[in-house]
Formats: C-alpha cells, structure tokens, sequence
C-alpha cells in the first residue's frame, strides 16, 4: 500500500494552462504540505494543512491554491502558469502531536513549455 | 529563524570509502534533526532521525549524532557501495513550527 500518493507523477503543459496535481495519504496523519523541489534539488515548503485547515502559507503567488477536502487529500490547483513553475512538487504528511518524521509522495514533475 | 547548512556536493567516493557529510542548523526552540535520501527519480525517504541532544540516530550502516554543543548532525558510513548514490539532506523541524527546513542537499556518486 502507498503511504502517500500524488498524481500525476509528470505534468507537460503550456504557459497559461491551469492544472491540478493531486494528492492522498493513508496514514491516518493530520497533517498534509506541499513542498517545491527546484531544478537545483533544492527544496521549499510552500502550504501545510492541519485538519484540513491552513497553517502555513510561505510567500507563494497566489495563482496556487491548496484544497483540503478531508485529512486524508490535500490538491494543488495553479492557474495561469509560467514557464518558473517547472519544477518537482512534494506532497507529504505527518503527525502533528508529535515530532516526528514527514512521509513524501513520489514527486510530480511540473514542466511548462 | 530556523535554518539548515549542509556540505556542498558533489561528493565522488570510491566504493568501501568512509563517508561524512557535514550539517549544521540553527533553530529557536528544540528541533528534532533528520537526514533524507532521494534516489534517482524518486521522492524523499527518511533514512534516520533524532529528537533530542547526544541522541544518535542510525539505518543502513549510516549514522547521525545530535550535538547540541556544535549545533551538528553529520551523516557518516563506513563503507559505502554504489546503491548508496543519491542525494542527501539534513534537515529540522521544531515543534509547533509544522514544516521541516532542509539544507541544500549532497550529491553523493559512489564508484566501483
């Protein structure tokens, strides 16, 4: 069984397009983030959802918008996108009771043309 | 604010070399510390962590200790083998502060 699955593992599209990248987790945490992994590895929290309630928004455009229908899902919907929103996004989970480890998703590759 | 100074890369070792590779944080608060892999066209995985001070965190023959006195968490092996090629990140997250900040992460290529 996957702990975390995102969907779709690649995303090919055109500037201006708006896409959903998915995201599911069946290990009962309560916490759900998306981080952003660029083309030099590096990577970034970009929206944490506790709850389904958001706890952390780090200066993102808001052409990205996180929805957290039920603890277990939290989507990423961007609209409008450019050409810089090609990069490798993370979803992932954890426990917020305790201080432990986040498990990630598998990656969906973002790449605007 | 929170943050996480890792080795730069890339890092080329021969297979049954030693390896260490250098992380240091700053945190307000009482992080718990991790080192992540990322293998090739793969997402993360928690490859150890430790909670609290002079704890020593360890899988797959690596391991990490947590110095509080150096504010340190270096990964270290033995003996590395070519499956252990991927990219490595240290990284923290404090309680209360529900992200986990990385270092910029080490490639490490492992050659026979």
């Amino acid at each position: 069984d996957t702990a975390v699955s995102q969907t779709p593992k690649y995303l090919v599209t055109q500037m201006g397009n708006d896409k959903s990248i998915k995201c599911e987790q069946n290990l009962g945490h309560d916490t759900m983030y998306w981080y952003k992994q660029d083309s030099k590895k590096f990577l970034k929290i970009m929206f944490s959802y506790n709850n389904k309630e958001l706890i952390i928004n780090e200066t993102v455009p808001n052409r990205f918008s996180p929805k957290s229908p039920d603890k277990a899902h939290l989507n990423l919907h961007i609209n409008s996108l450019e050409l810089g929103d090609s990069a490798v996004y993370f979803c992932a989970s954890s426990r917020r009771t305790e201080n432990t480890e986040a498990f990630f998703g598998q990656g969906t590759r973002l790449t605007v043309v | 604010g929170n943050s996480v100074t890792q080795m730069e890369g890339p890092v080329t070792l021969s297979e049954e070399a030693f390896l260490t590779i250098n992380c240091t944080y700053t945190a307000t608060g009482y992080p718990s510390l991790f080192w992540y892999v990322q293998y090739p066209g793969e997402g993360l995985q928690l490859l150890l962590k430790a909670t609290k001070a002079d704890d020593k965190g360890s899988n797959k023959g690596f391991e990490a200790t947590y110095r509080k006195e150096t504010t340190s968490f270096h990964l270290e092996k033995g003996s590395v083998q070519v499956s252990d090629s991927a990219v490595y990140f240290c990284a923290l997250s404090v309680f209360g502060n529900e992200k986990l900040t990385f270092g910029t992460g080490t490639r490490l290529t492992i050659i026979p």
